[in-house]
């Protein structure tokens, strides 16, 4: 079983729609990365979390350390949002070493 | 501040040779992580740099090395390359400072994409 379960895998929708996309993981974590890649293979960090929740600008993201899953929430969503949004965890033993999932990749259609 | 760089960006390579990427942090950075990513391995984690010591490794074979020098510049060399070797390869950076509970924000440079041929 892999440490980290993204869900969905791909993920289409129409503009202005709201967006979940999860994480789920099964080991102990120092924090938890969101981040978002897009075509060209450039990765921006979105979020880190250790607890609780963070907001910024449109974008979500929620940890509930207890049940080991997180969550990205997009509001309004626009066709720029569309990218590869990958969860990775910064593991308790090793938390400079990032285990990452496989990634959901969202298209957002006009 | 300038962001991560890669160098080169591009590189096509034949089988059994060997390459060397480059990757500058952050001015400040301490630390350098190198990732490969694949189709379908998804974002593995290479190795980790911290003042010119790997303080963490991924499961990768020998033939994947790197180093650190004074400046945080940091290079990773792949000998030997074999076809499944091609993948673009991350590099990025943090203060580094922090272990344990806090964890820190990675910023990752733009990559180099491989191609062994």
């Amino acid at each position: 079983k892999n440490e980290v379960e993204q869900s969905p895998q791909n993920l289409t929708a129409q503009e202005g729609e709201f967006i979940t996309i999860n994480c789920s993981y099964s080991v102990g974590i120092s924090a938890l990365h969101w981040l978002q890649q897009h075509p060209g293979g450039g990765i921006v960090s979105l979020f880190m979390l250790s607890s609780g929740k963070k907001k910024h600008g449109r974008l979500i993201a929620t940890i509930n350390i207890q049940e080991k899953h997180s969550s990205l929430h997009i509001t309004a969503s626009h066709p720029r949002d569309s990218a590869v949004y990958i969860c990775a965890l910064a593991p308790i033993q090793g938390a400079q070493k990032l285990v990452f999932g496989q990634g959901t990749r969202l298209t957002i259609n006009p | 501040k300038a962001g991560v760089t890669q160098t080169p960006r591009y590189l096509i390579k034949t089988r059994g040779q060997q390459v060397t990427l480059s990757c500058s942090p952050i001015s400040g950075h301490r630390s350098v992580s190198w990732y490969q990513q694949t189709p379908g391995q998804g974002l593995q984690f290479l190795f980790e740099y911290f003042s010119e010591t790997q303080r963490n490794k991924g499961n990768f074979p020998g033939r994947f090395s790197g180093r650190q020098f004074s400046n945080s510049r940091s290079e990773m060399n792949v000998s030997t390359l074999e076809l499944g070797d091609s993948a673009l390869y991350l590099c990025a950076s943090s203060p580094g400072w922090v272990l344990g509970l806090a964890g820190e924000t990675q910023y990752f440079g733009p990559g180099t994409r491989l191609l062994v041929l």
